[in-house]
């Protein structure tokens, strides 16, 4: 079965401190991966996505995620995080013709 | 200026009355979803249609109906027959289901 796993349900960081948001998938062909992002009481913004090319994907806003297979992860990181980037973060897994969506992971950045 | 609305942003109704609510596209896009947002569940996906006059049920589409009559416009109907209808509605498309593009979302509520 296709399925995505995000690990924590709340992420706190201060600003300009790393940020880690994980993902693991389970899926039973090469999977295609996202992370979407959305601020409150808005849509969903597409942050990056994994194709089966190159491993670690550049996204918009400073963010990237590397897949790893061995792992099944694919978790999204940022160096340096920023107030703006408070907001909730969806790791989507790509399933034949629909998404499959997390739980979602609520990211806090304290000033 | 290229995208999808979604109206209203907010929407009141009584327990028992079907609501219906708009969403449209001029991304000239052949595909539109309908997600519903709960607190900590993510997306799940109600209804999708990948051309005109013809659409398919997602996970949990009981309780509600939709049309695709026009490649632009996807409006999505809750009927009283949902149980629990308050929540965050969000409308997307997509050229192929892969990369999808989503509205600011109405939020429902019933009493």
């Amino acid at each position: 079965a296709q399925s995505v796993t995000q690990l924590d349900s709340h992420v706190s960081v201060s600003e300009g401190t790393p940020v880690l948001l994980r993902c693991n998938y389970s899926s039973s062909y090469s999977p295609s991966l996202f992370w979407y992002v959305q601020h409150p009481n808005k849509g969903l913004q597409l942050l990056l996505k994994y194709t089966s090319a190159a491993t670690l994907v550049k996204g918009i806003n400073g963010f990237e995620a590397e897949f790893k297979k061995s792992e099944t992860s694919f978790h999204l990181t940022k160096p340096s995080a920023h107030m703006s980037d408070a907001a909730e973060y969806f790791c989507v897994l790509y399933n034949t013709d629909k998404l499959i969506f997390g739980t979602g992971t609520r990211l806090q950045v304290f000033p | 200026d290229g995208g999808i609305t979604q109206s209203p942003k907010y929407l009141f109704r009584k327990e028992g009355q079907n609501v219906t609510l708009s969403c449209e596209q001029n991304l000239n896009h052949d595909a539109m979803y309908w997600y519903r947002q709960d607190p900590g569940q993510g997306l799940r996906l109600i209804y999708y249609s990948q051309i005109v006059n013809d659409f398919q049920k997602g996970d949990i589409a009981e309780g509600y109906s939709v049309s695709r009559e026009k490649k632009e416009s996807f409006p999505l109907t809750v009927t009283s027959a949902q149980k629990n209808p308050t929540a965050f509605y969000l409308c997307a498309s997509s050229i192929s289901s892969y990369e999808q593009y989503f509205g600011p979302g109405t939020r429902l509520t019933v009493t």
